[in-house]
């Protein structure tokens, strides 16, 4: 089955630095989604992609869809201690306009030091 | 607050006995997911079922498990006789009906302990 693999797996930085996090996956996505998952709560969508090449940036958020539609990286700028938390990638074969399920990425691991 | 509700949040079983995990989507949601997350691992599909529907079950163990989305109230996750490997948080998404974008909205999660 399909399957989706992030680097690194964790990550421990000091307040104030970036961070960069990618998904490879071993088949092509046609949208591609970041979350992020706070212990004892669920996921929540940060940033979508829909098309490929796509750079797409949320406040210190950018995450970039991959031209051969099968990675996607996702950037951090000036980490805060808010920041901490497991971010998942999730990829979709499906084009916007047809719901179908997301394939869920291994997760990484953020922790953020005063 | 119209989001993803689920309930129990938290949920002890002894082997043998069933659980039900009930999921309500947004209000104006008709799509429903459920995830299975094990402790330190991702999320893994389960089910996508519309109203009255399930649309895909790849991911739903071939037995003890079953879900349903009925036309009035909410979706049900239904696992008989657990086991200690059913121990997991189960998380309900749902998306939106028209105009839909790939975003899936997850709510807080069920978390099964069997003994």
């Amino acid at each position: 089955g399909q399957q989706l693999n992030q680097s690194p797996q964790s990550m421990f930085i000091q307040e104030g630095e970036d961070v960069s996090m990618n998904c490879t996956s071993s088949s092509i996505f046609n949208t591609w989604l970041w979350y992020k998952q706070e212990p004892g709560e669920g996921p929540v969508l940060l940033i979508a992609l829909y098309k490929a090449g796509e750079l797409t940036s949320n406040g210190r958020l950018t995450a970039q869809f991959g031209i051969t539609r099968k990675d996607s990286f996702l950037n951090i700028s000036a980490s805060i201690p808010s920041d901490v938390g497991i971010y998942f990638c999730a990829g979709q074969v499906g084009r916007a306009g047809t719901a179908s399920k997301l394939t869920f990425g291994t997760g990484t691991r953020l922790q953020v030091t005063l | 607050n119209a989001g993803v509700m689920q309930n129990p949040r938290h949920l002890v079983r002894r082997r043998g006995q069933e659980a039900r995990l009930r999921c309500s989507p947004m209000k104006g949601h008709s799509h429903v997911y459920w995830y299975r997350q094990l402790p330190e691992e991702g999320l893994k599909f389960m089910v996508y079922l519309q109203k009255e529907n399930i649309i895909d079950e790849s991911g739903m163990p071939k037995e003890r498990f079953s879900a349903e989305f009925p036309k009035e109230g909410p979706s049900i996750l239904r696992i008989q006789q657990v086991v200690r490997g059913d121990s997991a948080a189960y998380f309900c998404a749902s998306s939106a009906n028209r105009g839909y974008t790939g975003e899936l909205f997850f709510g807080e999660g069920s978390r099964l302990t069997v003994l």
